[in-house]
């Protein structure tokens, strides 16, 4: 069964650095997004991606925040300079319609 | 601003009981999802609701939406162990011409006792 992959399970950073988190969305998706989960609280929306731009992003997702497909198959997000508070869990999800299906998560620990 | 009220937040149970949890909603939407998520795992989507009376259900599980209240019930019948997880609903929105946003209650942790 096609399933979101996204890569790494866990990155460590220092406070200050640049991350890349990576996700593989369902080949014949076409709309994706990326949510955080902070430990212990509820799934936020940080932004939706459909054809090639921005379609919609929350309040979290600040100029720190950036969206990419570089190719036809990757879906990144990037943290351009960490802080302690970006620590959470970040989902990816990709959807052709309705249903929204969702990868295992990264866990980003900012140090 | 959407918001998602879902409760109760935490919940015991012996296994065997029934119980129902709450997911309110504040504007109008169609669409309610709810999810499953074990103890550092990722969101495994269990009902998609897509109007107002939908009833599913699988297995001890069954999910209800009424519109109208703006209110979604996950009842729980006869419960065992493996229920337990943290269970959240979430509302959808459409974008234009750009996919859904989902937004999230704040979860039910339930816990199933012997």
């Amino acid at each position: 069964e096609p399933e979101v992959t996204q890569t790494p399970s866990h990155q460590v950073t220092q406070m200050g650095q640049e991350v890349i988190l990576r996700c593989v969305p369902i080949s014949n998706h076409l709309y994706f997004y990326w949510y955080r989960q902070i430990l212990g609280q509820k799934v936020e929306f940080l932004v939706s991606f459909y054809n090639n731009e921005i379609s919609e992003k929350s309040e979290i997702f600040d100029d720190q925040f950036s969206v990419e497909r570089p190719d036809g198959s990757n879906f990144t997000l990037k943290i351009r300079s960490t802080k302690l508070e970006d620590s959470a869990m970040y989902f990816c999800a990709s959807s052709e319609e309705n249903i929204q299906y969702f990868g295992a998560g990264t866990r980003l620990s900012v140090l | 601003e959407l918001k998602v009220e879902q409760n109760p937040l935490f919940l015991s149970m012996q296994e065997g009981k029934n119980y129902t949890i709450y997911c309110n909603y504040s504007t109008t939407s169609d669409r309610l999802y709810w999810y499953r998520q074990d103890p550092g795992k990722s969101l495994e989507s269990l009902f998609v609701l897509l109007s107002n009376g939908a009833v599913k259900q699988e297995g001890r599980l069954m999910a209800s939406l009424d519109t109208k209240a703006r209110l979604s019930t996950l009842h729980i019948t006869a419960a065992v162990h493996d229920l337990s997880a943290t269970y959240f609903c979430a509302v959808d929105q459409i974008l234009y011409n750009a996919g859904n946003m989902l937004t999230f209650g704040g979860g039910t942790r339930l816990m199933v006792k012997p």
